[in-house]
């Protein structure tokens, strides 16, 4: 079993605040990283799928950079809005179609 | 919005039964997912579904699991004889193509309760 890491694990921000979080995999057998969103009873909902080394994608105020050599991805939002608030997980896919979720960063708005 | 249903939202049942966790995944998807999620625990990968057959599976998919397409509509988990430790939130996903390069579409969870 891979170990794919979040940090941190929860976070409180003031709305208005831009926050980043980070999601460390094994840079070998790398074939993708996505980021989900994870509100309380609901359903995961997919942010970003990333596949090369130096990718960088945006949706809206959140934003997410690759280094697959070091094996990281860092998760941005700008501007931080209460309806931000949720669990932002990353899972990172494998070269053998494995997929392996970290553990999450929960995140709360404070209004 | 296409999305992924699963039924039902919370199944509670007794310790050496079988169950069956049903899912419906989005009409065009081709692969199909079930993960489960063991309270506090990390969202863990069970096992991939891809032209009627198993694609991959983790270590966790021993033979107490089993996944059908019944119908062509319906994707199913079974557990055939349920243990405390199978108690979990259960989650089926459906994406277009290929499961680690392709955005994945997750169901809202069964909770599983095994008493």
């Amino acid at each position: 079993i891979l170990n794919v890491e979040q940090s941190p694990q929860s976070l409180h921000v003031q709305e208005g605040d831009s926050t980043n979080f980070t999601c460390s995999f094994p840079s070998s057998n790398f074939y993708a990283l996505h980021w989900y969103r994870w509100e309380t009873a609901k359903s995961p909902e997919a942010l970003f799928v990333m596949t090369l080394n130096g990718d960088e994608k945006k949706k809206g105020r959140i934003s997410a950079t690759l280094n697959t050599k070091e094996g990281y991805s860092y998760l941005y939002i700008k501007g931080s809005q209460p309806e931000d608030s949720a669990t932002y997980l990353c899972a990172f896919g494998t070269t053998g179609n494995q997929f392996y979720f970290g553990t999450g960063t929960s995140l709360t708005v404070i209004p | 919005e296409p999305e992924v249903t699963q039924t039902p939202s919370h199944q509670v049942t007794q310790m050496g039964q079988e169950v069956i966790l049903r899912c419906v995944p989005i009409s065009n998807h081709l692969y199909f997912y079930w993960y489960r999620q063991i309270l506090g625990q990390k969202v863990e990968f069970l096992v991939s579904f891809y032209n009627n057959e198993i694609s991959e599976k983790s270590e966790i998919f021993d033979d107490q699991f089993s996944v059908e397409r019944p119908d062509g509509s319906n994707f199913t988990l079974k557990i055939r004889s349920t243990k405390l430790e199978d108690s979990a939130m259960y989650f089926c996903a459906s994406s277009w193509t290929g499961p680690a390069k392709n955005i994945q579409y997750f169901g809202a969870g069964t909770r599983l309760s095994v008493l």
